[in-house]
């Protein structure tokens, strides 16, 4: 079975901008959560997704946003860009429980 | 406010004796608790979990206690081998919906 995938890898962005993160999920997976890494504050969680709607939202301003498709597949968006928004972002998929994750996105915003 | 806690920055261990992690959390509605393995740039792996009806769950090598009065759990690595080397994630999770709340990591080296 395929893991999680995210696209790109890697992504430099200048402050101002705006970026989109991709993630396909596992095979089968319903829900997609995503994760902010950074060395000072650790793994944060940011939302996630069943079944296209959003069920829970982390403590993040509202220029994170993401949504999910029919297919389970999901983005997550980020407008605006500041400096502190470099991280490695984390894409999870869950069936029942336990959380697989991607590879993950690192943003460097400049 | 750190809702769950790995006070172990780091830890070392000699090659085929026990790792023993520690993982502490403060919030008693989390129902569900998994340990993570990371390297640099990758995203974490998943090692085991444990609900919080068990006290203990095995996997292989791995084992993980629960204590719900001491609101403490622990990852026992047995036999370590170098490859175990990574930072090692705690996380629990509310009985609503997958956000997972992380303990901020302890780097194990396992020494050959």
């Amino acid at each position: 079975k395929a893991g999680v995938t995210q696209t790109p890898r890697y992504l430099i962005k200048t402050r101002g901008q705006q970026v989109t993160l991709s993630c396909s999920p596992i095979s089968g997976h319903r829900s997609v959560s995503w994760y902010q890494q950074t060395p000072g504050q650790g793994l944060q969680f940011l939302f996630e997704y069943f079944s296209e709607t959003q069920r829970n939202k982390g403590n993040f301003p509202g220029r994170f946003s993401g949504r999910q498709f029919s297919n389970s597949r999901s983005e997550m968006n980020v407008s605006t860009l500041e400096l502190g928004d470099s991280a490695l972002y984390l894409c999870a998929s869950s069936a029942l429980g336990e959380q697989y994750f991607g590879p993950g996105t690192r943003l460097t915003v400049t | 406010d750190q809702q769950v806690k790995q006070n172990s920055p780091s830890l070392s261990v000699q090659e085929g004796r026990i790792s023993i992690l520690n993982c502490d959390y403060t919030n008693s509605m989390f129902d569900y608790f998994l340990w993570y393995k990371k390297y640099p740039a990758e995203g974490p792996t998943f090692l085991i979990s444990i609900s919080s009806i068990k006290d203990k769950n095995e996997d292989g090598r791995f084992t993980v206690f629960l204590n719900k009065s001491a609101k403490h759990l622990s990852l026992h690595i047995v036999p370590s081998q170098p490859g175990d080397s990574a930072v090692y994630f705690c996380a629990a999770r509310m009985e609503y919906g997958n956000k997972l709340v992380f303990g901020a990591g302890t780097i194990l080296r396992v020494k050959s």
